[in-house]
């Protein structure tokens, strides 16, 4: 099974702050990787899919870069809405596994 | 647009089998994409259970395999999850989830609001 790892575990930001999160795969999964917001109480939003192109209608404020096995998620001006748990996913196999979760709370 | 919707027991015996289905609306199960089912126990992240693919190839979590049963009914436009030998670890809020074939990008892009179970005597 292919293992996703993120990093951080917990981010503390502040609004207008550029945030980075990092996710890791025990192997190569090429650029099939997704990035997911999720507020406490809903179900995740797709933001990101193949490693890099933008959901339609998610805000330009977030972008994905990465191949093969290391990946980041990127907000530029975080905003309120953005206080959440981010996930990454790999569907590189078809076996599919979410990383652990990175919360981003209030500094 | 398309929407998803679960349903079945909120509570569920151990050892039992928990049932849920998944009623897909705004789009026809059999034209395609992946149908899915991904749980969170509470206070925890998403772990995926198991997909069926439009033409009935199902894969699963090889933690969960062995107990897991993941079926469709294209004439009711909706999936199902099976669940058996449920054990208090089994309690999560489970999701059912559309994913994308990478050849258009791939990603679980449309949701279900999620139901809980509690396994619990």
């Amino acid at each position: 099974d292919i293992q996703m790892t993120q990093s951080p575990s917990t981010l503390s930001a502040s609004v207008g702050d550029r945030v980075t999160i990092t996710c890791r795969a025990s192997q190569s999964i090429s650029s099939w990787l997704a990035w997911y917001r999720q507020k406490p109480g809903k179900a995740p939003k797709l933001l990101i899919y193949k490693a890099s192109s933008l959901e339609s209608g998610v805000p330009s404020r977030f972008s994905g870069s990465g191949s093969g096995t290391e990946f980041t998620l990127t907000i530029s001006s975080l905003q309120p809405d953005d206080f959440a748990t981010y996930y990454c996913q790999q569907y590189n196999s078809y076996l599919w596994t979410f990383g652990q979760g990175t919360k981003v709370e209030i500094k | 647009q398309v929407q998803l919707q679960e349903s079945g027991p909120g509570l569920v015996k151990p050892s039992e089998t928990l049932s849920l289905t998944c009623a897909v609306s705004g789009y026809s199960i059999s034209s395609g994409y992946y149908w899915g089912w991904i749980r969170q126990p509470p206070g925890k992240g998403l772990e995926w259970i198991g997909n069926i693919y439009h033409s009935g190839s199902t894969y699963y979590n090889p933690s969960l395999k062995s107990r897991v049963t993941i079926s469709v009914d294209t004439s009711k436009n909706q999936f199902s999850l099976k669940l058996s030998s449920v054990t208090a670890a089994d309690t999560a809020v489970y999701y059912c989830a559309r994913h994308r074939p990478r050849a258009t990008g791939g990603g679980f892009d449309i949701w279900g609001q999620g139901t809980m179970v509690t396994v619990s005597s």
